[in-house]
């Protein structure tokens, strides 16, 4: 079946930079945008960016520009988040989200930056 | 940058029918969509294209149009429709989502 799996938990320091992974199966994964969207405790879902994995272009969220990068691998059909210069505000859970409609979601990445 | 506005709370009976909106200027160009999402859960699409509802998501949800306002409309909401739901769109090759509404069912 169509499904994203995301990389695992992670704790960071501040000032460090963090990478999150999120691999797709069920689907041929050049044909959809992958999208990166994340989520504080309590608050609402805040979009960070959008990648092609077919040309490696991406758009971000102004928010993050200069911060965030997004890449891919398309031969194991994984795409990263990279977030960097991490402040405490950035700990929240990151999901990815593809398919026709951004129909099919990870079930999402907590990072938590303390010191 | 874009704004979606949503009301932060609704709440209904059960069977009685939920609305929630959502504003934004970006609405009378682009489409929306909505997601519903429970507690510890990731999101899930329930409308697509201001009124398109995906396969397997119930009858009973159904979106419209008009101007610079979207609603989704739960027609007899159930216990188990009582989520957290967020609009969103896109304008120029960015995405908005609405700050959300809990739409508490009891």
């Amino acid at each position: 079946q169509v499904q994203l799996v995301q990389s695992g938990a992670e704790v960071k320091k501040p000032g460090a930079s963090v990478k999150v992974s999120c691999k797709a199966s069920g689907y041929t994964f050049t044909s959809y945008d992958i999208n990166w969207v994340r989520q504080a405790t309590g608050q609402g879902l805040e979009w960070m960016g959008w990648m092609n994995p077919n040309s490696g272009n991406t758009g971000y969220a102004q928010k993050f520009q200069g911060r965030v990068t997004m890449t891919r691998n398309t031969s194991i059909s994984t795409a990263y988040m990279e977030l960097s210069s991490l402040r405490s505000e950035d700990t929240a859970v990151y999901y990815c989200a593809s398919y026709y409609y951004m129909d099919v979601w990870g079930k999402g990445t907590t990072v938590t930056v303390s010191s | 940058s874009y704004e979606l506005t949503q009301p932060s709370s609704v709440s209904v009976s059960p069977g009685q029918t939920a609305r929630i909106t959502c504003s934004g200027d970006v609405l009378a160009k682009k489409y929306a969509r909505w997601f519903q999402q429970k507690p510890g859960q990731a999101p899930v699409l329930v409308i697509y294209k201001d009124s398109e509802r995906p396969s397997g998501i119930p009858e009973r949800f159904s979106g419209s149009s008009s101007g610079t306002t979207v609603t989704l409309t739960i027609s007899g909401a159930q216990v188990e429709d009582e989520a957290d739901y967020y609009c969103y769109s896109a304008a120029d090759n960015n995405l908005v989502f609405g700050g959300g509404t809990k739409l508490t069912v009891l």
